[in-house]
């Protein structure tokens, strides 16, 4: 059965101590890893998508990596405006659904 | 570029009564998505349209429906009300529902049933 895991489930940083949130997944052939940001009562916003192991994408702060069984968005030097809960999601080779991890509450501290 | 919205924000409810829920997708998007966020959970895909047609839907009761219009725009209905239905319903859109295409989300509606 596909599966996503996310850990840590709540993560608290001092400003500018980077850190690592992980993405585990057991998934029949992927078509794709997303990672999305989301506020409380808003919807997730877009971040980043993986399609192959080896492969990064960078974006301010934040850059997600991907292996054959897991992701890692790594935050370095965070700031307050970066809390967040942060999604991991995969789709399968069937795409007929996208499954989502249930996230990681990231708080900075000033 | 205008992205996915929905309406209403918030819409309250009395046990066995019907929702209804709507969706614009991103201009250009064939494929809409909805899904449920109960409070403290993870998303929960609840049905996939794409060109006028239902291409899957999660493990839910068929009292959670939808449809999609031919201006890709979707509704999603609720009837016979539950209090476990109080949650975030979020609609994404894709722009063909292909096989690694990214969904992009709307703000939302919540929905309270008392």
């Amino acid at each position: 059965e596909d599966q996503v895991t996310q850990s840590p489930e709540a993560l608290r940083l001092q400003e500018g101590e980077s850190s690592s949130l992980n993405c585990s997944y057991t998934v029949s052939g992927l078509r794709g890893l997303f990672w999305y940001r989301q506020d409380p009562g808003k919807g997730p916003e877009f971040l980043f998508t993986l399609y192959s192991a080896g492969e990064e994408k960078e974006k301010e702060r934040l850059k997600a990596t991907l292996t054959k069984k897991e992701s890692f968005l790594h935050i370095t030097a965070p700031k307050p405006e970066d809390s967040a809960t942060y999604l991991c999601a995969v789709r399968n080779s069937s795409a007929s659904k996208i499954i989502f991890g249930s996230g990681t509450r990231l708080s900075i501290r000033p | 570029e205008a992205g996915v919205t929905q309406s209403p924000t918030h819409l309250i409810k009395t046990r066995g009564q019907q929702a209804t829920l709507r969706c614009s997708p991103i201009s250009g998007h064939t494929s809409v998505y909805w899904y449920q966020q109960a409070l403290g959970l993870g998303l929960q895909f609840l049905l996939w349209y794409d060109e006028g047609e239902e291409r899957n839907r999660g493990n839910f009761p068929p009292r959670f429906s939808g449809r999609q219009f031919p201006n890709y725009s979707s509704e999603l209905n609720v009837n016979a009300l539950e209090l476990e239905d109080s949650a975030l319903y979020l609609c994404a859109s894709s722009l063909t529902g292909g096989v690694g295409e990214t969904q992009y989300f709307g703000p939302g509606t919540r929905l309270l049933v008392l």
